[in-house]
């Protein structure tokens, strides 16, 4: 069956670091590969996606290329701000493209010092 | 409101009680989804809806578990006879269709005590 394996947490980085979080995923066929985020007190908000090979999802400054390769999904930052500190979850295939069913990673928690 | 919304946000049940969870989707979204997330972890996809019909109920855990959406909107998780095992936060999904994206509501923390 499907499943997603997400880097250990906590990450504890200090403003303007590189992020990476790794992630990579078992499935059968092509799924499609999302990032989600969560703020605390907040519900899950769809981050970034991609939905084939050598797609690259893009947004708020994170990148994630999907490689079929590797079956790896990394999420990427250049310089992390205090406002990135969330729970961050890799999550892998779902309906068509949107995510609605999906496997989700357990998360990697990141915490931005100033 | 715009959102996915969820009531209640908590829910303290004593165990072999029975409990029911409300998600409103957003309006005219017509595909919605359950999780369930127990701490530390992801999500665990439930059940999913199509309108009023339920087309996927593969991840629901036992017989205990029953989701409905009479009407092709509101939807209703029910838990019966709850035990220690289903404490978790519930989340509901919604989205216009099955190539756009699903969006989250905050979730329903369970306690069963």
């Amino acid at each position: 069956g499907n499943s997603v394996t997400q880097m250990e947490g906590p990450v504890t980085l200090s403003e303007e670091a590189f992020l990476t979080i790794n992630c990579t995923y078992t499935a059968t066929g092509y799924p499609s590969l999302f990032w989600y985020v969560q703020y605390p007190g907040e519900g899950l908000q769809l981050l970034l996606k991609a939905t084939k090979a050598d797609d690259k999802g893009s947004n708020k400054g994170f990148e994630a290329t999907y490689r079929k390769e590797t079956t790896s999904f990394h999420l990427e930052k250049g310089s992390v701000q205090v406002s990135d500190s969330a729970v961050y979850f890799c999550a892998l295939g779902g309906y068509n493209t949107n995510a609605g069913k999906s496997t989700f990673g357990d998360g990697t928690t990141l915490t931005v010092k100033p | 409101g715009a959102g996915v919304s969820q009531s209640p946000r908590y829910k303290v049940a004593k165990r072999g009680q029975d409990v029911a969870l409300r998600c409103d989707p957003i309006s005219g979204h017509v595909s919605l989804f359950w999780y369930q997330q127990a701490l530390g972890q992801g999500p665990e996809f439930l059940t999913y809806f199509q309108n009023e019909a339920q087309l996927d109920k593969s991840g629901l855990p036992s017989d205990r578990f029953f989701a409905e959406r009479p009407e092709g909107s509101v939807s209703t998780l029910k838990i019966q006879r709850t035990q220690q095992e289903d404490s978790a936060v519930y989340l509901c999904a919604s989205s216009s269709d099955l190539n756009t994206e699903a969006f989250f509501g905050q979730g329903t923390r369970l306690t069963v005590v």
